[in-house]
């Protein structure tokens, strides 16, 4: 079975700083896809960026781009220039990439970031 | 323009009731999925739909029943409801299943169960 691991379940940065959060998963699949939410006080579930298992660019979405180890099983998000509207939950999750129909993501447990101003 | 809309946002109830929680979207997304995300926001699929037709049923009790009655709507409904159902639902929806992967989400209905 597939699980993902954040380890760190708060993290706090400075305005206009940078800030890495850490995601790390376990599979056997070799064909899979690599998500990170966030879920601000609104409780609203937003796609920040995802990556294809079988790309080895990392994905870049404007101020936040993803270190993806493949070998590691590591999915990083790197926030740059971070805002305040930046604080909020941040959920790393994982989906199969598999020809049937049982597509679900699976997730961590999340981080809670605050960006201070 | 609202992509994935539940109704309510907020419901709150006593312990027995039975209740439903209504899913829509205007994506033209194939399929459809219910979470539930706990007091200490851990996150878990439900059910899926795809067309209309159950595709995934996690380990969920079958006082949960969710309904497709088309591609665009999936409601749950919930009987003789208990205190521990009470939790954030968020449905959410993504295109055909041979192609894209994203899966879009409502707002979420805040359940609380007295």
């Amino acid at each position: 079975a597939q699980t993902v691991t954040q380890s760190q379940p708060e993290m706090s940065v400075q305005e206009a700083e940078t800030v890495t959060l850490s995601c790390t998963y376990d599979t056997s699949e070799n064909n899979y896809y690599l998500f990170w939410y966030k879920q601000p006080p609104s409780r609203q579930m937003i796609l920040v960026i995802r990556q294809e298992a079988y790309k080895q660019q990392n994905a870049t979405e404007n101020r936040f781009s993803v270190n993806f180890q493949k070998a590691a099983k590591s999915f990083s998000l790197k926030i740059s220039d971070s805002q305040l509207g930046d604080t909020a939950m941040y959920f790393c999750a994982f989906m199969k990439n598999n020809a049937g129909n049982n597509r679900k993501l699976i997730w961590g447990l999340g981080t809670s970031l605050g960006v201070n101003p | 323009d609202t992509a994935v809309s539940q109704t309510p946002k907020y419901l709150v109830t006593q312990m027995g009731n039975d209740k439903s929680i209504k899913c829509e979207q205007n994506l033209g997304h194939d399929t459809m999925y219910w979470y539930k995300q706990d007091s200490k926001k851990f996150l878990k699929i439900m059910f899926s739909y795809n067309n209309k037709e159950l595709i995934i049923n996690e380990t969920v009790p079958n006082r949960f029943s969710p309904k497709s009655p088309d591609k665009a709507h999936l409601n749950l409904h919930i009987n003789s409801l208990e205190l521990g159902d009470s939790a954030v639902y968020f449905c959410a929806s993504s295109q055909d299943l041979a192609r894209t992967d994203t899966q879009y989400f409502g707002p979420g209905t805040r359940l609380t169960v007295l």
